[in-house]
This record gives C-alpha cells, sequence and structure tokens, in this order.
C-alpha cells in the first residue's frame, strides 16, 4: 500500500540557511499535517492543512511556513534557520481532519543545521 | 487542557516477558480519540491502534492488546511473549474532536533482551 512520501530524507544546512521540505500524503487523503521531533523528544505539532486550507497550527514558529497545493502535496518553508531547528521532521496524513481517523507518518526529514 | 503522560521513561525486560505499558490522559471533551504507535531505532513512526471515547472494548491483536479505561482515564498496552524486535519507543497520543493535532505522551522506550 502507497505510503506518506517525505523528500529530502536527509538534508544539511548552514545556520541562516532556508530549506524547503516536502511530503506526499498517501492517495486520497486529503489532511496533511507536519511535526518536530527532537533527540529524545515527543513529536511536537508544528501546522496542519485540509483541503488545502490551514487547519489548525501549533508551535510553529513565525520564520517557518507552509502550504498544501491542489495536488495535496504540502510544502514546508523554514527560514533563518538555526542550530535548535535540527530535528526529524515528520509529515503525516489522513483521510479527514479531528481525531476520526489516525494519521499515518513519511518516514521523516532529518534536517542538520551547522 | 489535554495531557497524556507515560510515567515509565524506560522498561528493560528480557524475550518472552509479558511487558504492559502505562498510559494516562487527562481531557475534558467527551469525545476524543486515543492512540499508541511505534517507533523503532530506525526512526519511522508507526501506527498500532485507534481508539475513541465511546468504545472501551478491549482490543487484542496478535501479541499486542490494549485496554482502555474511562474510570481510571488510562489506555494501557501489553505485549505478550515480548520479542527482540519490539524493542522501540512506544507513545501513547490524543486527539479531539475539536482540533487536528496529536498530543503526545513522552514516550515509553522498551528494551526487550535477547
Amino acid at each position: 500500500a502507497a505510503g506518506v512520501i517525505q523528500s529530502p530524507r536527509h538534508l544539511i544546512k548552514e545556520k541562516r540557511e532556508t530549506a524547503t521540505l516536502k511530503c506526499y500524503p498517501i492517495p486520497r487523503h486529503d489532511t496533511v499535517y507536519w511535526y518536530q521531533q527532537g533527540p529524545g523528544q515527543d513529536p511536537q505539532f508544528l501546522i496542519s492543512f485540509y483541503e488545502k486550507m490551514q487547519s489548525d497550527k501549533g508551535s510553529i514558529p513565525d520564520r517557518f511556513s507552509a502550504q498544501q497545493f491542489s495536488d495535496y502535496h504540502s510544502e514546508l518553508n523554514m527560514s533563518s534557520l538555526e542550530l535548535g531547528d535540527s530535528a526529524l521532521y515528520f509529515c503525516a496524513s489522513s483521510l479527514s481532519g479531528g481525531g476520526t481517523y489516525e494519521q499515518y507518518f513519511g518516514p521523516g526529514t532529518r534536517l542538520t543545521v551547522t | 487542557a489535554q495531557k497524556v503522560t507515560q510515567a515509565q521513561t524506560e522498561i528493560s525486560v528480557v524475550e518472552k516477558e509479558d511487558v504492559t505499558l502505562d498510559c494516562v490522559y487527562e481531557t475534558r471533551d467527551t469525545t476524543y480519540y486515543l492512540f499508541w504507535y511505534k517507533q523503532p531505532p530506525s526512526g519511522e513512526l508507526v501506527f498500532l491502534i485507534r481508539r475513541n471515547s465511546f468504545d472501551e472494548q478491549n482490543e487484542i491483536s496478535g501479541r499486542y492488546s490494549w485496554n482502555f479505561q474511562k474510570s481510571t482515564s488510562s489506555f494501557n498496552f501489553t505485549i505478550t511473549a515480548s520479542q527482540v524486535v519490539d524493542s522501540a519507543v512506544y507513545f501513547c497520543a490524543l486527539s479531539l474532536d475539536s482540533n487536528y493535532q496529536l498530543i503526545w505522551g513522552a514516550g515509553t522506550k522498551l528494551i526487550i533482551k535477547p
């Protein structure tokens, strides 16, 4: 069965640079979520989109922005990167928003900021 | 406010032992959803189960079983006859109808020794 696809899988950037992470949800899933997971921590919710509209917002820094496109893929744009942004970034998708349907996670993008 | 507590930071058992991972949640909503995810050393997040607040039936899937008790706000996870491949961090999570994000516990690191 098709899973959530994230690219790139690994990314190394320097401080103050920008990064773009991409997420391709499971076919027919209309809701996308972004999470950030630091080492040894639980995932922290950043933002979600339902039918291309922002549906919920968590602890996403102002330096980050995201959107969902007409084909339902999503991109997380990160600017002025800081050392503390080094983390595993997960994208998840579900059939609909809220808790009604389970979220399926992609393999993650490991971002290292040097 | 919503909260998920996994009091066990790390559990270590010998293969073939049974092990129970505890999860206690807090919410004032009457409709909510509970989840368990597994994160093996490779890093991906694997969905295990979703339960809604109106379904208190226990669930068994192979060696895995879940005990949902609203009276104690708990959703515990038991692995029977544990195997080395069960070694992972296990997260319990909560979501509500009113928002889209998963609220995570801190995770329990399970180590199964051969």
